[in-house]
C-alpha cells in the first residue's frame, strides 16, 4: 500500500546532539509537511514543501531545520536539541486540487533529549 | 482559515451514536470542513470533509448546516477503538492544515 514511513519510530539523543529524522513517501505527493506534537497538545505544524519550494512557519525556531532532495524524501534535522524539543515528529504528505486536499500521516517518530 | 470551536471532551457509550460537533460561523464559501482524528501515540488519521452537502463514508456521516456555519460528526455505532482526539479543520485546498485542540471522544463500555 501507498503509504507515509517515518523513521526511526523512536529516537534518543543527548542534550545538543543533532539529530535527524526521516519520512518517506510512495504517494507521489507534491507537498511534504513536519508537525510538532507536544504531550496532550496538537500537531504544530513547523514547515512544509510545495514541491520543492519550503514555507517555514515564523515561529518555529532556527533550531528546526528540513531538506527535501526529491519527491520521496524529506528529512528534520534538529541541529542543537534541548529538553523542551522532546515531542513527537509527524510527517504527511498531501496534493492540492480543486477539491479537497487530504494529508496523508506517518506513524509519527518520538524524539527524548537527555 | 476559519477558526473552529468544538467542545474539550465527550463521554459515548459503546454501540451508541457518538455526535461530535464543531462550530466555524466564520467559514467562506471556498472552504472545506475535513475531520481528523488522533488515537493515542499514533499519527493523525483522515475520516471525512465535505463543503456543502452531507457526506457518509465506511466510518463516518458529516452533517452540515445549511448556512454551514456548524457541522456534525457522527460516528453511527461507537466501539472503545474510537476513542480519540478528533479534530475539525476549515481550509481552502491550498491552505496548509493547522490543528486546533479537539475533543477527546471517550467511548465507555
Amino acid at each position: 500500500d501507498a503509504m507515509v514511513i517515518q523513521n526511526p519510530r523512536y529516537q534518543v539523543t543527548q542534550f545538543g546532539k543533532p539529530v535527524t529524522l526521516s519520512c518517506s513517501q510512495t504517494l507521489n505527493h507534491n507537498v511534504m509537511y513536519w508537525y510538532q506534537q507536544k504531550s496532550s497538545q496538537a500537531p504544530k505544524l513547523l514547515f512544509h514543501y510545495y514541491d520543492k519550494d519550503f514555507n517555514n512557519e515564523a515561529d518555529t525556531p532556527d533550531n528546526f531545520q528540513s531538506r527535501r532532495p526529491n519527491t520521496s524524501f524529506c528529512f528534520l534535522d534538529i541541529r542543537s536539541p534541548g529538553l523542551g524539543d522532546a515531542a513527537m515528529y509527524l510527517c504527511a504528505t498531501s496534493t492540492p486540487s480543486s477539491g479537497a486536499n487530504v494529508l496523508t500521516f506517518g506513524a509519527g517518530s518520538r524524539l527524548t533529549v537527555l | 482559515d476559519a477558526k473552529t470551536t468544538q467542545p474539550t471532551s465527550m463521554d459515548c457509550a459503546e454501540g451508541r451514536a457518538a455526535n461530535l460537533p464543531c462550530n466555524h460561523s466564520t467559514i467562506s464559501g471556498n472552504e472545506y470542513v475535513y475531520w481528523y482524528r488522533q488515537i493515542h501515540s499514533q499519527g493523525p488519521q483522515y475520516i471525512i470533509h465535505g463543503l456543502k452537502n452531507n457526506e457518509t463514508n465506511e466510518m463516518a456521516s458529516l452533517i452540515i448546516t445549511e448556512d454551514r456555519k456548524s457541522s456534525t460528526l457522527i460516528l453511527p455505532h461507537a466501539t472503545l477503538r474510537d476513542t480519540a482526539v478528533y479534530y475539525c479543520i476549515v481550509k481552502t485546498s491550498y491552505d496548509k492544515v493547522i490543528f486546533g485542540p479537539g475533543t477527546s471522544l471517550s467511548v465507555i463500555p
